[in-house]
C-alpha cells in the first residue's frame, strides 16, 4: 500500500449504530486530520492530530470520536449519527515539524445515515 | 477572519482551449497556498505549491500557478485543456504555524468535446 489508504470506501449506517472508519498513511508523516465534505459547504477540518496527541477539535459534535494510537493510523468512531452527518469524510497526513508540508488526501469514505 | 474565494462555481471550456481558475485569499502575511484536485468519488490530488520564491510555480498534469502578492491572488492556468481534466478544484491556504488548512468552495471544471 502507499499513499494515504482509508477503509471502508461506502458506509451506511442506521442513526443507532455505531461504526468507526479508519486510515492508514504510509509516507511517514507525523501528522493526520480529519476533513467532512458535503455537498453544501466547502471541506471543513474536524480533527488534527500531532505526534498521536489532537490538537485541534474544530467544535465537532461528541458523537464523533477520533483516536490515533500512533503516527501511521487514525480512526473515527461514530454513534448515534444524524442524516445530516451523511458526507464524505477524507482522512490526510502530512509533515509538521520542523517545517510544514502539503498534506496528502486518501480516496475517502462515504457516509449514508438513514 | 481569514478566508479563501474560488469565485466561479461552475466553468465549462472547449478541449485544447486555455483555463484560469481564480482563487484570492484574505490573509495579513504571506501564507502557503496549494491547489488541489478532485475526480469524482476521490479524494484531493495536489497539483502544485507555492512556499516561497519564484511565484510562478510548476504543477502535475501541466498546470502552473501564479502568485501575485498585489492581489492576493493564486490563479491556476493551464495552456491546453484535455477532456481528463474535468474534475473540481480547490485552491488552499496554510495560514501558520498550526499548519491547518482552510479551503475555498471549489470550482467544477466541464470540459466540452
Amino acid at each position: 500500500e502507499t499513499g494515504v489508504t482509508q477503509t471502508p470506501r461506502h458506509l451506511v449506517m442506521g442513526m443507532t449504530n455505531k461504526k468507526s472508519l479508519k486510515c492508514e498513511q504510509h509516507l511517514g508523516h507525523n501528522a493526520m486530520y480529519w476533513y467532512k465534505q458535503s455537498a453544501k459547504k466547502p471541506l471543513e477540518l474536524m480533527f488534527v492530530y500531532n505526534f498521536k496527541e489532537q490538537t485541534e477539535n474544530n467544535s465537532v459534535p461528541s458523537r464523533f470520536s477520533p483516536e490515533c494510537p500512533n503516527s501511521s493510523h487514525l480512526f473515527l468512531h461514530l454513534h448515534t449519527l444524524q442524516p445530516e452527518d451523511s458526507a464524505l469524510y477524507l482522512c490526510a497526513s502530512s509533515i509538521r515539524r520542523p517545517r510544514r508540508h502539503e498534506q496528502y488526501f486518501g480516496p475517502g469514505t462515504r457516509l449514508t445515515v438513514t | 477572519a481569514q478566508s479563501v474565494t474560488q469565485p466561479d462555481i461552475h466553468i465549462t471550456v472547449s478541449e485544447g482551449a486555455s483555463l484560469e481558475l481564480r482563487c484570492n485569499y484574505s490573509y495579513g502575511a504571506t501564507p502557503y497556498l496549494f491547489w488541489y484536485v478532485q475526480s469524482p468519488g476521490q479524494g484531493l490530488q495536489l497539483l502544485l505549491k507555492y512556499f516561497s520564491g519564484d511565484t510562478l510555480v510548476q504543477g502535475i498534469k501541466g498546470f502552473e500557478a501564479e502568485f501575485k502578492r498585489s492581489q492576493s491572488s493564486f490563479n491556476l492556468r493551464k495552456p491546453s485543456v484535455h477532456w481528463s481534466d474535468a474534475a473540481e478544484y480547490f485552491c488552499a491556504v496554510d495560514l501558520g504555524s498550526q499548519g491547518n488548512l482552510i479551503f475555498g468552495k471549489g470550482t467544477k471544471l466541464s470540459v466540452k468535446p
